[in-house]
């Protein structure tokens, strides 16, 4: 089944603890983005990545990591998180992003809680 | 970058009835996509319509790139159609492959 997989789902910790989500995809997919969900805000992009080794700033990128060593994976990284960083988080990707007709495909959503 | 408007806000129905959401957009776009996100946070793929018309079950969707516009119909609602209802682009003009997101229609269907 075709699917971006994100992991955790949910996790609580503490400031200044190293976080890393993990982001799969078994589409063979060029491009990957993560986005972060918080009220009245909306989605906002925080990294993306055209390709293995091809990463690029998004909106937000302030307090974040991200490396694409392998076309399938995507993991987002934050070296010392802050409670303003508590949020939801999604990893999306699509089969390239300078194509038209490329719908982009969500993973179920990581909660995170900085206290 | 573009400016993603949905209308209705807030929309509140009884078990049954059909409902109209509305997404306009400020720019030229070569990705339409409609997602609803479940009480879990989930987002579910509903349909990508840059343009044209399509339909999936009691759903429905159609795009006037044209005019700016895409609406998602909901027909027969249930209670499981509640959720939040967001509207993403990709401006044609961007290089990034960034989805633009509306602020969403919040759905709730009463029994």
């Amino acid at each position: 089944e075709a699917q971006v997989t994100q992991n955790p789902r949910y996790l609580i910790t503490v400031t200044g603890k190293k976080l890393t989500v993990t982001c799969s995809q078994n589409m063979n997919h060029e491009y990957m983005s993560w986005y972060r969900q918080d009220p009245g805000l909306g989605l906002r992009q925080i990294y993306y990545s055209m390709n293995v080794e091809v990463t690029d700033k998004g909106d937000v990128p302030e307090g974040y990591k991200v490396s694409r060593k392998e076309k399938r994976n995507f993991p987002l990284i934050l070296e010392s998180p802050s409670p303003n960083q508590t949020s939801l988080y999604f990893c999306a990707s699509s089969f390239s992003w300078s194509l038209n007709n490329q719908p982009q495909h969500f993973g179920d959503g990581t909660r995170l809680s900085i206290l | 970058g573009i400016q993603v408007e949905q209308s209705p806000p807030d929309l509140i129905l009884q078990e049954g009835a059909n409902s109209t959401l509305r997404c306009n957009f400020s720019d030229s776009v070569n990705n339409l996509q409609w997602f609803h996100q479940n009480p879990w946070g989930q987002l579910i793929n509903l349909f990508y319509i840059p343009s044209g018309t399509k339909q999936n079950g009691r759903l429905s969707a159609t795009t006037v790139a044209t005019e700016r516009y895409s609406l998602l119909y909901i027909s027969s609602s249930q209670t499981t159609d509640s959720g939040v209802y967001f509207c993403a682009v990709q401006d044609r003009g961007s290089t990034l492959g960034r989805l633009y997101f509306g602020r969403g229609t919040q759905l709730t269907v009463w029994p």
